[in-house]
């Protein structure tokens, strides 16, 4: 069946990198996305990738998939406080005309001044 | 700003009482999606809606039911409201509704049932 996988909790000072992982189990072609939320706030997309890629960079943001073994990360590169928040990663499911998105638990990122 | 808008930002109810969220999606999107966050059940998608027709359905328990109106926007109504029913909704947009569609995210309502 559909499942998303992550950890739950990362801790990083300010300047290091993240990187935040995320295991999933659709085996056909489907599309991978990271969301933040903040708390209190609603999701907001950061970046996505299709299933036939490796690799999509978005200025702090590096995403990084692994088909083989459905493994996807997210690396945001000189962490800052800011960027203190839970990050979902999500998996696209259904037929071409359906949408809907299977999300992970999340990961909390705390970033240490 | 997503550009999705949903109405009321929180709602405090009581058990038993029915209540309904209001999302209005994105200026050009065609359908909407509604999913559930709780503390015990994550994020779990709900029902999606593509120019006022049901596309596809979740966990939504038969308690709960949506529609999309003719000028897109969607309502989610949920009934005989228990503890459990506790949790954050969201709505989603996209452009069409495809496998291939990014969603945008709404602020979500926060419901509390007493």
């Amino acid at each position: 069946g559909e499942d998303v996988e992550q950890s739950l909790f990362l801790s990083v000072r300010e300047g290091d990198s993240s990187v935040i992982n995320c295991t999933y189990t659709d085996s056909s072609s489907t599309y991978l996305y990271w969301y933040k939320q903040e708390p209190g706030a609603g999701l907001q997309l950061l970046t996505y990738i299709f299933s036939n890629m490796d690799m999509k960079q978005d200025q702090r943001l590096t995403v990084l998939l692994n088909k083989k073994d459905k493994h996807l990360s997210l690396r945001i590169a000189d962490t800052q406080t800011g960027d203190s928040a839970i990050y979902f990663c999500a998996e696209s499911a259904g037929s071409s005309n359906t949408g809907k998105l299977i999300f992970g638990q999340g990961t909390t990122l705390q970033v240490k001044p | 700003d997503s550009g999705v808008t949903q109405t009321p930002k929180h709602l405090i109810t009581a058990t038993g009482q029915r209540v309904t969220l209001r999302c209005s999606p994105r200026s050009g999107d065609l359908s909407v999606y509604w999913y559930q966050q709780s503390l015990d059940q994550g994020l779990q998608f709900l029902i999606q809606y593509y120019n006022g027709e049901e596309r596809a359905k979740g966990n939504i328990l038969e308690r709960f039911s949506a529609q999309q109106f003719p000028d897109l926007h969607s309502e989610l109504n949920l009934s005989s409201l228990e503890l459990g029913d506790s949790a954050l909704y969201f709505c989603a947009s996209s452009v069409q509704g495809a496998l291939s569609d990014t969603q945008y995210f709404g602020p979500g309502t926060r419901l509390t049932v007493l």
